[in-house]
């Protein structure tokens, strides 16, 4: 089956600085990917959709200057967390879409924001 | 907006016992409904979907059936085992969310030996 895999699947960073996780579809090519965000015991919440070659699309609320999304290939989406602060900690999951339009899912990286 | 609310967890089971996930959603059209399973250390994958009402999807001894009048999509097996012990996420999409997925906020699964 397709698999997306993510790096790091954890980070521990001080406030103030950025952090950049990869999101990559390893036997697949995805023109769009997924980045989600989770808070314990909560949903996940779609942050923005990434289309490869394009700007990503944010969702209401989510400050795309903060949530830096690039996808400059067919394989790779990544997404900087700039200036991070303890508030941003969180679960941060994506996922890349296949063909028939199905979300295969990466296992998410966990990032604490000291 | 939609919206989808899931029991909350964790569920603990002992092994060969029956398992119910309940699920509901809200939703202004007609959506597809989802169980996404999530393993220790692993993505979501898809468990199973229904696209329309009374539909049941069904893999690896797991049920769950699509009812409209209850706005619905509980999720069942008649025999846990221990390797099912994961998260476990009901999810919509439909047209007035342009198709984007919605998720409950996840159940945890625990079956003991």
């Amino acid at each position: 089956g397709a698999v997306v895999s993510q790096h790091p699947s954890r980070v521990i960073c001080k406030s103030g600085t950025s952090v950049k996780i990869e999101c990559r579809s390893l036997d697949f090519q995805a023109t769009t990917m997924f980045w989600y965000r989770q808070f314990p015991k909560q949903s996940l919440m779609l942050m923005a959709t990434s289309n490869e070659g394009s700007k990503a699309t944010y969702e209401q609320g989510v400050e795309k200057d903060k949530f830096l999304i690039n996808h400059a290939s067919l394989t790779l989406s990544t997404l900087t967390v700039t200036s991070a602060h303890p508030e941003d900690s969180s679960f941060y999951i994506c996922s890349a879409q296949g063909l028939a339009g199905e979300e295969f899912f990466g296992p998410g990286t966990r990032l604490t924001v000291l | 907006g939609n919206s989808v609310t899931q029991m909350e967890g964790p569920v603990t089971l002992s092994e060969e016992a029956f398992l119910t996930i309940n699920c509901t959603y809200t939703a202004t059209g007609y959506p597809s409904l989802f169980w996404y399973v999530q393993y220790p250390g692993e993505g979501l994958q898809l468990l199973l979907k229904a696209t329309k009402a009374d539909d049941k999807g069904s893999n690896k001894g797991f049920e769950a059936t699509y009812r409209k009048e209850t706005t619905s999509f509980h999720l069942e097996k008649g025999s846990v085992q221990v390797s099912d012990s994961a998260v476990y996420f009901c999810a919509l999409s439909d047209k007035d969310s342009s198709y984007k997925l919605i998720f409950g906020s996840g159940t945890r699964l625990l079956v003991r030996p």
